[in-house]
């Protein structure tokens, strides 16, 4: 199994800016994806981070709002743009593995937007 | 609609006190079905896959079964340390992502 870190864990942010979530792979995975878990709603795929390419995005998110990085099989960035309190969530990182191709993720990066 | 909907949306039981979750799917051509444990302030944390009717996984205290409609996690004499919220998603289809269920609440009292 993959293990994920994410950084920061949890950040509070002024409305307007922008903040840059980090998720490092403790191994080489070809799928990485970053979701977003707001209370009350299931886990929504926001985006697959593509290696050497741009993110493939869901319905509903766009590329200005959530620039993500992908720079190798390791490492991803996902950035919240001009935030509001609507953006205000956890952003979880993951990544395929396993012999069933499970997803395992991160730890999750707790944002709060004032 | 392709769905997935989980059952009961919360659960307290007693410690020793045997129990159910479930996960019922409308998806056709079922790739997978999925189980998932959270901790507050964590990720989830995997702990089954399931491919077709009849199917059964095992881990200690969980068993986690599948039919045509349903998947069912049963848990055998919990303890307060398997309470959290335990998730299920489905991949069907020729879609990659996964669809996901709301999850249910569980706690074990003492």
């Amino acid at each position: 199994s993959a293990v994920i870190s994410q950084k920061p864990s949890r950040d509070i942010c002024q409305r307007g800016t922008s903040l840059t979530i980090q998720c490092q792979v403790d191994s080489q995975v070809t799928m990485m994806f970053w979701y977003r878990q707001q209370p009350g709603q299931s886990l929504t795929l926001i985006a697959t981070a593509n290696q050497g390419s741009e993110a493939t995005y869901e319905s509903g998110f766009v590329i200005d709002k959530f620039p993500i990085s992908r720079p190798n099989l390791t490492f991803s960035t996902l950035t919240v743009s001009n935030m509001s309190p609507e953006d205000s969530s956890i952003y979880l990182c993951s990544a395929t593995g396993g012999e069933t191709g499970e997803l395992f993720f991160g730890e999750g990066s707790r944002l709060t937007v004032l | 609609e392709d769905q997935v909907t989980q059952s009961p949306e919360a659960l307290r039981l007693q410690e020793g006190e045997s129990s159910s979750l479930n996960c019922s799917y409308t998806v056709s051509g079922l790739r997978g079905l999925f189980w998932y444990r959270q901790d507050p302030g964590k990720g989830p944390e995997f702990l089954f896959t399931l491919y077709s009717a009849g199917e059964e996984k095992e881990k200690e205290r969980l068993k986690a079964t599948l039919t045509k409609k349903e998947s069912f996690l049963h848990i055998t004499a919990p303890k307060p340390e398997d309470s959290a919220t335990y998730l299920c998603a489905v991949r069907f289809g020729n879609n990659r992502k996964l669809i996901w269920g709301l999850g249910t609440s569980l706690a074990v009292n003492p």
